[in-house]
């Protein structure tokens, strides 16, 4: 079954420093997302792509933020200069539609930590 | 701000137990409601979408219920099982806004 994969599972970085996580989502789909989960918080919607470009975003994806879909495959978050409070759980998610009633498939994350 | 809350939030259960939780979610600008389901270490698996009013989804012995005018939908588990035990998530969608908005999610722990 096709699913949504995440690199790395763990990723750990010094306070400004930049960081790319990256996800592979599901072939056909034409849709992505971002969203994170800082530890005992709700889940958050950051940003979505389409078409090679951002078709929405939150107010947390601010100019530190930025995505890409490099190739025909990968879908990646770049954090120019962390801070302490990027520190969570990165979901990646795709859907074949942007359609409410297209189910989102979502990678196991990746969990950031910044010291 | 759109505001979607989920209650309990946590559960514990006996196999075979039947339980239901709740979310609630904003009654205007609704276009549709999610649930996903979330074990540990796994990715949120999607359970059901939901869009019209008085909707009512099933899936094995899981089923959802939905209430727009209102903006409560009900998750129900019947006979639970310990492979039930999971994060159960809903999350929103307004007409305004393509994004999900998710709650904080029912903890739910089925002890054998």
């Amino acid at each position: 079954e096709p699913e949504v994969t995440q690199t790395p599972s763990h990723q750990v970085t010094q306070m400004g420093q930049e960081v790319i996580l990256r996800c592979v989502p599901i072939s056909n789909h034409l849709y992505f997302y971002w969203y994170r989960q800082i530890l005992g918080q709700k889940v958050e919607f950051l940003v979505s792509f389409y078409n090679n470009e951002i078709s929405e975003k939150s107010e947390i994806f601010d100019d530190q933020f930025s995505v890409e879909r490099p190739d025909g495959s990968n879908f990646t978050l770049k954090i120019r200069s962390t801070k302490l409070e990027d520190s969570a759980m990165y979901f990646c998610a795709s859907s074949a539609s942007a359609s409410s009633y297209n189910e989102q498939f979502f990678g196991p994350g990746t969990r950031l930590t910044v010291l | 701000i759109l505001n979607v809350e989920q209650s309990p939030q946590s559960l514990h259960v006996q196999e075979g137990d039947s339980t239901n939780f709740t979310c609630s979610f904003p009654s205007s600008n609704f276009y549709a409601l999610h649930w996903y389901r979330w074990e540990t270490a796994k990715s949120p698996e999607a359970l059901f979408v939901m869009t019209l009013n008085g909707d009512e989804k099933k899936k094995g012995r899981i089923s959802a219920t939905l209430n727009t005018k209102e903006g409560y939908s009900y998750l129900y588990i019947k006979g639970s099982q310990p492979e039930d035990s999971a994060t159960y998530l809903c999350a929103f969608m307004g007409y305004n806004n393509n994004d999900m908005r998710f709650g904080a999610g029912t903890r739910l722990t089925v002890k054998p």
